[in-house]
């Protein structure tokens, strides 16, 4: 059964900083892309950031770029956000999704979430 | 900037049908952009329903139905039901592992 845990949520003020991380089971976690997507308080859904199988290739939301980097530990099964100078604009649930692409030949097009984690609660405030 | 655009709310009857859209604030949706569909209720986490446009993920029923619609992706719903009153989000695909949600629907079944 697959699995995505998030941790590391929690309160921190502005201009701080946070990592969340996702630990994965279930599936062979270096053959997929992985993503962080989070939901502000009564917001939509917004993808922040996802990482590529060996963590050659790493895309961000403009809204984060320079301020969030995520990472992969590969052997250990998990996926990272390294986040800083947090702003309340950063409050949400951040979610851990797997991506799943259609590959073949070699060749992969497209994808969607196929997995979700439960999320973690990030909140930035004084 | 990409926008994607859906209904902010929509209602239905129970057993009715509704279909709800995602379009792009320039341009045209096409199977191009993988549209993929998420329903969610409060408190939980997104649940996958469609992909790749036309196909349901694992376990979801089949009056739920995906398609592209003019220049827009599509969901639709046949015969809803009270659990289907959720949000539902669409996510296209722009490349170079770019994915853009749009702002969700809440559906409303009375």
């Amino acid at each position: 059964e697959v699995q995505l845990v998030e941790s590391g949520g929690g309160l921190v003020q502005p201009g701080g900083s946070l990592r969340l991380s996702c630990a994965a089971s279930g599936f062979t976690f270096s053959t997929y892309w992985m993503n962080w997507v989070r939901q502000a308080p009564g917001k939509g859904l917004e993808w922040v950031a996802n990482m590529n199988e060996d963590g050659g290739q790493k895309y961000y939301v403009d809204s984060v770029q320079g301020r969030f980097t995520v990472s992969r530990d590969n052997a250990k099964n998990s996926l990272h956000l390294q986040m800083s100078s947090l702003t309340a604009d950063d409050t949400a649930v951040y979610y851990c999704a797997r991506w799943k692409r259609d590959c073949t030949n070699g060749v992969c097009y497209g994808g969607y979430f196929d997995y979700w984690g439960q999320g973690t609660l990030v909140t930035v405030s004084s | 900037q990409t926008v994607v655009t859906q209904e902010p709310s929509f209602s239905v009857s129970p057993g009715g049908t509704v279909t709800l859209t995602c379009g792009l604030s320039s341009g045209s949706v096409s199977t191009n952009y993988y549209p993929s569909w998420y329903q969610q209720t409060p408190g939980q986490a997104p649940r996958t329903l469609i992909y790749n446009t036309n196909t349901r993920s694992s376990g979801v029923p089949d009056r739920f139905s995906g398609s592209i619609l003019g220049n827009k992706a599509a969901l639709s719903i046949t015969g809803a039901q009270a659990d289907d009153e959720s949000h539902y989000y669409c996510v296209l695909y722009l490349g170079r592992g770019i994915s853009v949600f749009g702002g969700g629907t809440k559906l409303t079944v009375l």
